[in-house]
């Protein structure tokens, strides 16, 4: 069974940075891409980029270059996030997804992390 | 704002059927593939379709989608009162080099 496991909520005061883990397991994790989205509070979905597992290449949104990295550590099947320069309106629930999809026109983000709160406050 | 647009509400009663659209343009839904996603308000996200019609396994024939140009819809058959949710349809836009999303449509089943 295909989990993948997120670290707990954080709080960082502006300009600071945090790291976002996302731990998979139950399936090859060098096989499928890994994106990174984002919720605010009663908003919709954001993307901000995925990673290939098995290159570690990435591909960031236009809004997300330059203060988003994605990383992964194929020893233990665990993906990260880093977020710098937090500003409050990046206050947002951030998910990790699989991507079942092989093609990157196509993306089918078939499981998910739970969400990891992070909290931009002073 | 969305690069893809979709109602923010629609209501219907059990046993109804609902239909979402989903609009974007040729760099996104005109040439790649649309995926759709039910969103239980604190919790995340879950596919319901995705390469425009196909089902992952376990999700009822009550859902499917269409494509068609820069459009794509979701149907929901037989509304039932745990179909209440947000809906997010998503693709790829070749432009942006980016996965993009609609706002979503809130589904209120009276």
């Amino acid at each position: 069974q295909v989990h993948l496991v997120q670290s707990g909520a954080a709080v960082r005061k502006p300009g600071a940075s945090v790291e976002v883990s996302c731990k998979t397991s139950g399936y090859t994790f060098t096989d499928y891409f890994i994106h990174w989205l984002r919720q605010a509070p009663g908003q919709g979905l954001e993307w901000l980029g995925w990673i290939n597992p098995n290159s570690g290449g990435t591909e960031y949104a236009q809004k997300s270059r330059g203060w988003v990295t994605l990383t992964r550590d194929t020893s233990t099947s665990t993906a990260y996030m880093e977020l710098r320069s937090l500003k409050s309106d990046d206050t947002a629930v951030y998910y990790c997804a699989r991507d079942q999809s092989p093609r990157i026109v196509a993306p089918a983000l078939d499981a998910w992390g739970q969400g990891t709160l992070v909290t931009v406050s002073s | 704002q969305s690069v893809l647009t979709q109602p923010p509400s629609l209501s219907a009663a059990p046993g109804q059927k609902v239909t979402f659209s989903c609009s974007g343009g040729s760099s996104n839904i005109g040439n790649n593939y649309v995926s759709w996603y039910q969103q239980v308000p604190g919790t995340a996200p879950k596919l319901l379709i995705y390469d425009n019609y196909k089902r992952p396994s376990g999700i009822p024939d009550r859902f499917s989608g269409s494509q068609s140009g820069s459009s794509a819809t979701l149907d929901i058959t037989g509304l039932q009162t745990g179909d209440e949710a947000d809906y997010y349809c998503g693709t790829w836009d070749s432009s942006l080099s980016a996965a993009v999303f609609g706002g979503g449509t809130k589904l209120t089943v009276l």
